[in-house]
């Protein structure tokens, strides 16, 4: 029973195109959600956030959008550069439970 | 400021047998949790320690535990090893009840 689901396992996009990271969730407990970026052989590292008041959170080249109605986050990441290509992790938060979702890799190409 | 630190690296063990883990926050931190990262499953949580106590437990068996000194360092035992046990052990530290936590680069465990 995933609480925190990213449907796309993987996604290729061309560089300096925009890139859209899907996640969805469950549970209308969760407050505030997270963003993490892993790299081969390093743990992952914390992109971005969004509480459950706002609907958009920007940070230079990477954006969260939030849809509550639709139980929905997303990733932009504009323009999109090789050294973007990781696993991307999406994460859910209510009182003292994280809940990561499965990741989707990112692949941009030059 | 030094990341969180996780020893050891690499690990290959047997069924049967029991690990232990470590992790070293960054330093000032005083919460610590530990993830299970498998292929297709993303990160499962463990637990989290914070001031040398247990406050939250993800849905694993009894085999795996953990414990915080009074340094914050946390350690994670993992006994009887099964070959399901292989993974990808993360540590993530964060201050108090902050929402970013700062991961280490994790520890991958191989049970034969």
């Amino acid at each position: 029973d995933q609480q925190v689901k990213q449907n796309s396992p993987s996604l290729s996009v061309q560089e300096g195109r925009i890139s859209i990271l899907n996640c969805d969730y469950t549970n209308s407990m969760f407050d505030y959600f997270l963003w993490y970026k892993k790299y081969p052989a390093e743990g992952p590292t914390f992109l971005i956030s969004i509480s459950s008041i706002k609907d958009k959170n920007e940070d230079g080249r990477f954006t969260v959008f939030l849809n509550k109605s639709a139980k929905h986050l997303s990733l932009h990441i504009v323009p999109s550069q090789p050294g973007d290509s990781a696993v991307y992790f999406c994460a859910a938060y209510y009182g003292q439970n994280f809940v990561f979702g499965p990741g989707t890799r990112l692949s941009v190409l030059p | 400021k030094a990341g969180v630190t996780q020893t050891p690296r690499y690990l290959i063990k047997t069924r049967g047998q029991q690990v232990t883990l470590s992790c070293s926050p960054i330093s000032g931190h005083r919460s610590v949790s530990w993830y299970q990262q498998t292929p297709g499953q993303g990160l499962q949580f463990l637990f989290e320690y914070f001031s040398e106590t247990q406050r939250n437990k993800g849905n694993f068996p009894g085999r795996f535990s953990g414990r915080q000194f009074s340094n914050s360092r946390s350690e994670m035992n993992v006994s009887t090893l099964e070959l399901g046990d292989s993974a990808l052990y993360l540590c993530a530290s964060s201050f108090d009840r902050t929402y970013e936590q700062y991961f280490g680069p994790g520890t991958r465990l191989t049970v034969t």
